[in-house]
């Protein structure tokens, strides 16, 4: 079946601007992820999803960035007022959820690459 | 808190040798350990996870790992190198009162000499 996917692939933008980052789950999956990876780095936890509602958004760094959920599904990832140091590839990943256990295998998409220039 | 140290940034070996990429952790409760392979433009796929069953845990592609409490690592493994292996690895952590929230390693670049 299909993975997780994520668009766009890529997305330049310029310091100020505003933007959106979208996440499809796989399908059946109750749980989505976000995450940030600056060059060199591992990726870092921004905010998890159970259904709809935030579970913990305890990584996501300040107020300019959000993410909603609506309707248990796509998500999407908002950055307002972006600044070079937001660069990175965020990585998005899904899973079926608490209902599986606690061994919940988390499946990555392949990453939208922003620059902030 | 949780952490997760990859020893190495860049590991080369000999198709054919063995492959060790090393990782230790610190975590203050039991942990869940995993790596991952970052593929280029692909995210990451999990290779093994260990969740407190047995201690030597085999993945996909021919790669091991054990968890060794005493030790704090759970370093990876592979006998025989092949040069498809040559790829971004990634050591993480999480536990069982925040399974959902992985901790990553830096990673660690395997190289593949012919």
């Amino acid at each position: 079946g299909a993975g997780v996917s994520q668009t766009p692939s890529n997305k330049v933008t310029e310091k100020g601007k505003y933007v959106e980052l979208r996440c499809d789950p796989i399908s059946g999956h109750t749980a989505l992820y976000w995450y940030r990876q600056s060059l060199g780095q591992g990726p870092e936890f921004l905010i998890y999803f159970q259904g709809t509602g935030a579970a913990d958004d305890s990584g996501l760094p300040n107020d300019r960035f959000f993410a909603v959920r609506p309707e248990g599904s796509v998500s999407t990832l908002k950055i307002q007022r972006t600044e070079r140091g937001d660069s990175a590839v965020y990585l998005c990943a899904s899973s079926l959820g608490l209902t599986s256990g606690l061994t919940d295998t988390q499946y990555f998409g392949p990453g939208t690459r922003l620059t902030v220039l | 808190a949780q952490s997760v140290t990859q020893l190495g940034s860049h590991v080369s070996v000999s198709e054919g040798a063995l492959v060790l990429l090393r990782c230790n952790y610190s975590s203050s409760v039991p942990p869940y350990l995993f790596w991952y392979v970052q593929y280029p433009n692909q995210g990451l796929q999990l290779l093994l996870k260990y969740t407190s069953a047995a201690t030597l845990v085999k993945g996909i592609n021919g790669f091991e790992a054990e968890f060794k409490k005493s030790e704090t690592s759970f370093h990876l493994t592979k006998p025989s190198a092949h040069m498809s292996d040559a790829d971004e690895y990634l050591c993480a952590v999480s536990s069982y009162s925040s399974a959902s929230k992985i901790i990553f390693g830096s990673g660690t670049r395997l190289s593949i000499r012919p």
